[in-house]
């Protein structure tokens, strides 16, 4: 199976401790994104890449979140000193921008990550 | 602003049609998409439908815009037990990111 994945599926903290996620796109995506999902609502936006080069971090990104893409393939989010409202999925999703026929940029998810933060 | 809006529950029997309502803001908005949660898992893709159509059709899939009123509808022909899940509109902003609904959770009793 080709696509997203992340790493862990599960993880449960207390809280003033740091975390890290991964996510692997799907082989040459160039676009790779970060949401964040609460019970009982939709994913929320946080960060995107573009290769690289971290485009757009959403306010909802606080300075403890850190997201990067060193070589443009994966992706790590770290969390550092960990609260109890951080509990939520992290989800990841990739794309490939193209031009013609159909949407440009169709993004494709990954499982997620469950973050409890005890 | 952001702010896509949906119907929080839906419950229908088994072999009858489902009908999602959405309503979003971005009158820009070029591509509008339907995703599907199961419990525990990511969103898997559905549909989508481009800003300039009306209707799109895909097996028993059926997506209808009315982009006048920022109206979007899912209908699901026959629905199954196996279509038991969240659905999350969501339109594209700045045409790369998506900003969802709440999702509507359907339930598919026998």
């Amino acid at each position: 199976d080709t696509g997203v994945s992340q790493d862990p599926r599960h993880k449960i903290t207390k809280r003033g401790q740091n975390v890290t996620f991964r996510c692997d796109p799907i082989s040459e995506h160039n676009r790779l994104y970060w949401y964040r999902q609460t019970l009982g609502q939709g994913p929320e936006f946080l960060t995107y890449f573009q290769n690289e080069a971290q485009l757009e971090k959403s306010r909802l990104l606080s300075d403890r979140f850190s997201a990067e893409r060193p070589k443009g393939s994966f992706s790590t989010l770290e969390i550092q000193r960990t609260e109890q409202g951080d509990s939520a999925m992290y989800l990841c999703a990739s794309s490939l921008p193209t031009s013609g026929r159909g949407p440009t940029d169709t993004q494709y998810f990954g499982p997620g990550t469950r973050l409890t933060v005890l | 602003g952001e702010d896509v809006e949906q119907s929080l529950f839906l419950s229908v029997r088994e072999g009858d049609s489902s009908v999602i309502n959405c309503t979003y803001t971005d009158s820009s908005s070029t591509y509008l998409y339907w995703y599907k949660q199961e419990p525990g898992a990511g969103l898997q893709l559905l549909t989508y439908i481009f800003s300039n159509m009306d209707m799109k059709q895909d097996q028993r899939l059926t997506v209808l815009l009315n982009k006048k009123d920022k109206h979007l509808s899912l209908r699901i022909a026959d629905t199954q037990t196996g279509d038991s899940a969240i659905y999350f509109c969501a339109e594209t902003i700045n045409d790369y990111k998506l900003s969802f609904g709440a999702g509507t959770t359907v339930t598919v009793r026998a």
